[in-house]
């Protein structure tokens, strides 16, 4: 299948602002998303964008996407220790299975 | 119910058993997906059913793995005579009706671990 990367892990000052990046490979991809994943939860859909947009805000969340890249970024301002948690980058396209990466983890310290 | 529920929580079982897996969606979703999370992998699809029919099911890895789904409701995801690298998270999660960009509800996923 196509592919979604992500980097693994990310840490961050509690305060400071988060970037996660994501680059996918299918061109046909029509919706991306942003999941969140808790300890032992399932996923949560946190924002996502249609391709025909390059960005979306939503409070302290800002997706920003450059289709011409095929790169996907979520930006969490003012991270707080609650923000700590994997996120994971999906793309979709005209069909029902999201194609997801493997997640970043996300660590906001004190 | 409230949300999308899933049974066992945590399976520990023997190389060679086979397993249940079950997943309740939100009522009157009548679609449902079956992912499995692996450890330092993303999700990796499995199976989708829309009603008690499953139209895809590409995702499965190997002819232990099956599915069903009935009622329009509960499903459940059998794995016989289990390996070690079927120790993953399975997650199961549901949508109002399965179109293009529908919100999916996920579950908090069982965690098989097999010996």
């Amino acid at each position: 299948g196509e592919d979604v990367e992500q980097s693994l892990f990310l840490s961050v000052r509690e305060g400071d602002s988060s970037v996660i990046n994501c680059t996918y490979t299918d061109s046909s991809s029509t919706y991306l998303y942003w999941y969140k994943q808790e300890p032992g939860a399932g996923l949560q859909l946190l924002t996502y964008i249609f391709s025909n947009m390059d960005m979306k805000q939503d409070q302290r969340l800002t997706v920003l996407l450059n289709k011409k890249d095929k790169h996907l970024s979520l930006r969490i301002a003012d991270t707080q220790t609650g923000d700590s948690a994997i996120y994971f980058c999906a793309e979709g396209n005209s069909g029902y299975a999201l194609n997801f990466g493997k997640g970043t983890s996300l660590l906001v310290t004190p | 119910g409230a949300g999308v529920s899933q049974s066992p929580s945590n399976k520990v079982t023997e190389k060679g058993k086979d397993v249940e897996l079950r997943c309740d969606p939100i009522s009157g979703h009548t679609a449902l997906y079956w992912y499995r999370q692996s450890l330092g992998q993303g999700l990796e699809f499995l199976i989708y059913f829309q009603g008690n029919s499953a139209p895809d099911k590409s995702g499965l890895p190997s002819d232990r793995f099956s599915a069903e789904r009935t009622g329009g409701s509960v499903s459940t995801l059998t794995i016989q005579r289990t390996q070690q690298e079927d120790s993953a998270v399975y997650l199961c999660a549901s949508s109002a009706s399965g179109v293009t960009n529908e919100k999916l509800f996920f579950g908090s996923g069982t965690q098989l671990s097999v010996l």
